[in-house]
């Protein structure tokens, strides 16, 4: 079984500029997740699908923070402008109901 | 709001050793209590899943025991390996969404 897939592993850009990242998630799992991961933290949950819906997007930055995914299976995640507190890990998740998160490698995001 | 705490934040213990890791909750109104573990750059790998109805789960050397009541978890590791080094990291669901909250984990390390 493949895993979660997520590109790209790393990014720096500069404050006020735009990034994105992609996931594709396990093959017939209906929940996808984006996770943030400050150094030293937990990760916390940014935005939930079901399929292609939003189950829970309520700590996600609106105002920077964008997400979709399409056709309920790749999703992608955008920071347009960012910050300096976005330098994270933002890691993608997949799961079916009830069942364990499989997590991806994660993108290692600075910005400067 | 769901908060789970982990003590240890770190801990060190010869090879061989039996240890238990802590997770405390405080909301006890769980759809299930999850245990991953996180390499290096890596991303969190899924090593237990409790259901709230459950007492434990084990998983080869791995045991994980839940108390709904008192909003804790253990993780037991027994007969420890220098490749049990790794973060390892709790998770409340408060639905079956899988909506997780996680902690700030425990950096284990297991020396040869």
């Amino acid at each position: 079984e493949a895993g979660v897939a997520q590109s790209p592993r790393y990014k720096i850009i500069e404050k006020r500029q735009s990034v994105a990242f992609w996931c594709n998630p396990i093959s017939g799992h209906a929940t996808l997740y984006w996770y943030q991961q400050i150094l030293g933290q937990g990760p916390k949950l940014l935005i939930q699908f079901q399929n292609n819906g939003v189950v829970d997007d309520s700590q996600l930055p609106k105002d920077r923070f964008s997400a979709e995914r399409l056709k309920g299976v790749d999703s992608t995640l955008k920071i347009q402008p960012a910050k300096l507190e976005d330098s994270a890990v933002y890691l993608c998740a997949s799961s079916l109901y009830n069942s364990p998160l499989h997590f991806g490698n994660g993108t290692r995001l600075t910005v400067t | 709001k769901q908060e789970v705490t982990q003590i240890p934040a770190a801990l060190s213990v010869p090879e061989g050793e039996n240890l238990v890791l802590n997770c405390s909750f405080t909301d006890s109104a769980i759809y299930n209590l999850q245990w991953f573990r996180q390499d290096p750059g890596k991303g969190l790998t899924s090593l237990l899943l409790i259901q709230s109805s459950q007492r434990e789960q084990t998983s080869g050397r791995l045991n994980a025991s839940l108390d709904k009541s008192s909003g804790r978890s253990t993780l037991y590791i027994a007969a420890s390996q220098p490749g049990d080094s790794a973060t390892y990291l709790c998770a409340a669901a408060q639905t079956g969404a899988n909506n997780l909250f996680f902690g700030t984990g425990t950096r284990l390390t297991v020396i040869p």
